[in-house]
């Protein structure tokens, strides 16, 4: 299967900064997926981006599927920010299974 | 709100025991995957059906199984528990089963906890 690495694995910010997270991906991947995952525990969807720029809000994402990677930019950071990110991406050898990466771990302090 | 339900939001039980997690996808969603949140293994892909048939499966140990219903709501069953199956359980559901839009919606999870 495909490998997933993510980094940085732990970034700490102060609210208000900007911030650069990266997925790089070991095969080229059909479907990519960014996700939050709250301190509840929640999986919650930010960008379905297989290729190019997307924007929503303060998040941005670009994946370059030719060059196997994605990136998840955050602006103008809030604490409720804080969590943890994990890109997830699908080969079509692998059917409709997502791989999932390490995780960064976000924390945004006031 | 991600459209997908899951029930128990938690569960805890003792080793040895059988339980059985449920999930509800998105309305009109055909496909629903289970993943395993752990902290050793991190998300992982369990098993994926389309449409109440059984289309992959990953890292799912035997005592484990699922099924989905004709009315597409799906569950897993986990036997023989013990203590390393403690764990955040995933549902997500998508539309298409291996298309080139597969987007994947995923439940609150449901977290078991094995004594």
């Amino acid at each position: 299967g495909i490998q997933v690495e993510q980094s940085p694995p732990d970034l700490i910010l102060q609210e208000g900064a900007n911030s650069t997270l990266r997925c790089n991906f070991s095969d080229s991947v059909n479907n990519l997926q960014w996700f939050h995952q709250n301190p509840w525990g929640q999986l919650i969807n930010l960008f379905y981006i297989p290729s190019g720029t997307k924007q929503n809000g303060r998040l941005s994402a670009t994946t370059v599927a030719t060059e196997r990677y994605s990136l998840l930019y955050i602006s103008s950071s809030q604490t409720t920010d804080s969590g943890v990110y994990f890109c997830a991406g699908r080969v079509e050898t692998s059917g409709s299974r997502l791989t999932f990466g390490e995780g960064t771990q976000l924390t945004v302090n006031p | 709100d991600s459209g997908v339900t899951q029930t128990p939001k938690h569960l805890i039980t003792a080793t040895g025991q059988r339980v059985t997690l449920r999930c509800s996808p998105r309305s009109g969603d055909l496909s629903v995957y289970w993943y395993q949140q752990s902290l050793d293994q991190g998300l992982q892909f369990l098993i994926q059906y389309y449409n109440g048939e059984e289309r992959a499966k990953g890292n799912i140990l035997e005592r484990f199984s699922a099924q989905q219903f004709p009315d597409l709501h799906s569950e897993l069953n986990l036997s023989s528990l013990e203590l390393g199956d403690s764990a955040l359980y995933f549902c997500a559901s998508s539309f298409l089963a291996a298309k080139s839009y597969n987007e994947q919606f995923f439940g609150p999870g449901t977290r078991l906890t094995v004594l």
